[in-house]
């Protein structure tokens, strides 16, 4: 069965610093890796997906993730935060063929921007 | 262009009460899932349905049941409410392949008492 691990439950950044928000996944096979942003009180919006090639991905909001086989992590970066980007970051794996749709979540990390 | 939209965005049930979450989606999608949240949690998977006329077990079905109505709409009931329900709710629809992007309503927030 699949699993996503997010071993930072909440992580705190002044505007302005860079970010990295750490995500390991379990599957056997190559698996589709999606990172979602949840604002307080909202629903779930994509940030960037990764399902094959290259692997550094941009997302939008000016963040990026880089798929490491070898490590089974999919790390979410940002260069410079902003204060706009405070909120809670969940890092998801999907299985293939047709249940691709089937979701498995990690258990989000809060993230705070101090200005 | 609305999306996924559900209804209702609040709800308090007391213990034994029935409801049923509504969820639509405007974007001709195949497949719909419904997601509960809790706190350190994640998201997990309750139900979902491939497509129209299908409907199939999640992580965590029990206590609840879920109707494909047509293709826009998949709702979701609980027959009889536990506190342990009580949780945020969230649909999901997505398209024809694993490149789509998996598209989530805003969410309803379930108290059960």
């Amino acid at each position: 069965a699949q699993s996503v691990t997010q071993p930072d439950i909440h992580i705190t950044v002044s505007e302005g610093a860079s970010l990295e928000l750490r995500c390991n996944y379990s599957y056997g096979a190559t698996p589709y890796l999606f990172w979602y942003v949840q604002s307080p009180g909202q629903g779930l919006q994509l940030l960037l997906k990764y399902f094959s090639g290259d692997t550094l991905v941009q997302g939008i909001k000016g963040f990026e993730a880089e798929f490491k086989r070898s490590q089974s992590s999919f790390n979410l970066r940002k260069p410079s935060v902003h204060w706009s980007d405070a909120a809670e970051y969940f890092c998801a794996v999907g299985a293939g063929g047709t249940s691709y749709g089937k979701l498995t979540f990690g258990q989000g990390t809060i993230l705070t921007v101090h200005p | 262009n609305a999306g996924v939209t559900q209804t209702p965005k609040f709800q308090v049930l007391k213990t034994g009460q029935s409801m049923t979450l509504q969820c639509a989606q405007d974007m001709n999608h195949n497949s719909m899932y419904w997601y509960r949240q809790d706190p350190g949690m994640g998201l997990r998977l309750i139900y979902y349905s491939a497509s129209e006329g299908t409907t199939d077990k999640g992580e965590v079905p029990n206590g609840y049941n879920v109707s494909r109505l047509n293709k826009r709409e998949f709702s979701l009931r609980l027959e009889s409410a536990a506190p342990s329900q009580t949780s945020v709710y969230f649909c999901a629809s997505i398209g024809g392949g694993p490149t789509d992007t998996q598209y989530f309503g805003p969410g309803t927030r379930l108290t059960v008492l």
